[in-house]
């Protein structure tokens, strides 16, 4: 069992829809999560980070942990094209371990 | 502010020729550096880090190698290219010390093995 899962998809979803992303864990110790994007062939830019438990809100994104479930997600709020991307979780324990552990990554396509 | 860069952005090597990527960080001192390799449709795989010049980890054992001659300058090598090293490569640097294991990533480099 890989220690975090996600689906790679591929999600379709019309433009102005609520996107819904998600990530599970087998690790308790995870403390620091994270979720990127990567656009095609570029480089994972940080998109979220949140740390234990609860809700994170940017703008059209919100990152939310429940620990209790080991599970992540991520929600886009009316989404556009330009929200067409990979999204990848990521998390690590407490400290500076180096190390990240990311999810597969899902492929969201927006459509217009 | 900082910026991270990664050369060539394509490569494309036959099997058995040698490889030199690099990576450079601007704008931070003695940062944590971090290769990692992207196959198609798969996850991040960690292959080196390192917390300082001449101070590299590796997480797989394969025919690659790491080198950190500078403080802001990460170099992954290769003597001997397999068609399985094919893959994106992308660098990435973090704050020493720091709790938050946040890392970013350069642009990425995208190696061919043929």
């Amino acid at each position: 069992q890989k220690e975090v899962e996600q689906d790679p998809g591929p999600l379709s979803v019309p433009e102005g829809a609520i996107v819904s992303l998600n990530c599970t864990y087998s690790n308790s110790a995870f403390q620091y999560f994270m979720w990127y994007r990567q656009y095609s062939r570029k480089g994972p830019e940080l998109l979220m980070y949140t740390y234990s438990s609860g809700n994170k809100e940017d703008g059209r994104f919100t990152a939310q942990v429940d620990k209790s479930s080991k599970y992540i997600s991520l929600f886009i709020r009316d989404s556009q094209p330009s929200d067409s991307a990979t999204y990848l979780c990521a998390m690590t324990p407490s400290g500076n371990t180096g190390k990240l552990i990311f999810g597969q990554g899902t492929t969201l396509q927006v459509k217009p | 502010s900082q910026t991270i860069h990664q050369w060539p952005a394509t490569l494309v090597q036959p099997v058995g020729s040698p490889l030199s990527l690099e990576c450079t960080v601007e704008g931070t001192s003695n940062p944590n550096l971090y290769w990692y390799r992207q196959a198609a449709g798969r996850g991040l795989q960690l292959l080196f880090y390192s917390v300082g010049i001449g101070q590299i980890s590796s997480e797989v054992p394969q025919n690659l190698s790491a080198s950190r001659p500078q403080d802001r300058q990460f170099i992954l090598s290769s003597k001997k290219l397999l068609l399985s090293d094919s893959g994106f490569y992308l660098c990435a640097w973090s704050l020493p010390l720091a709790v938050q294991e946040t890392q970013y990533f350069g642009p990425g480099t995208r190696l061919l093995v043929l």
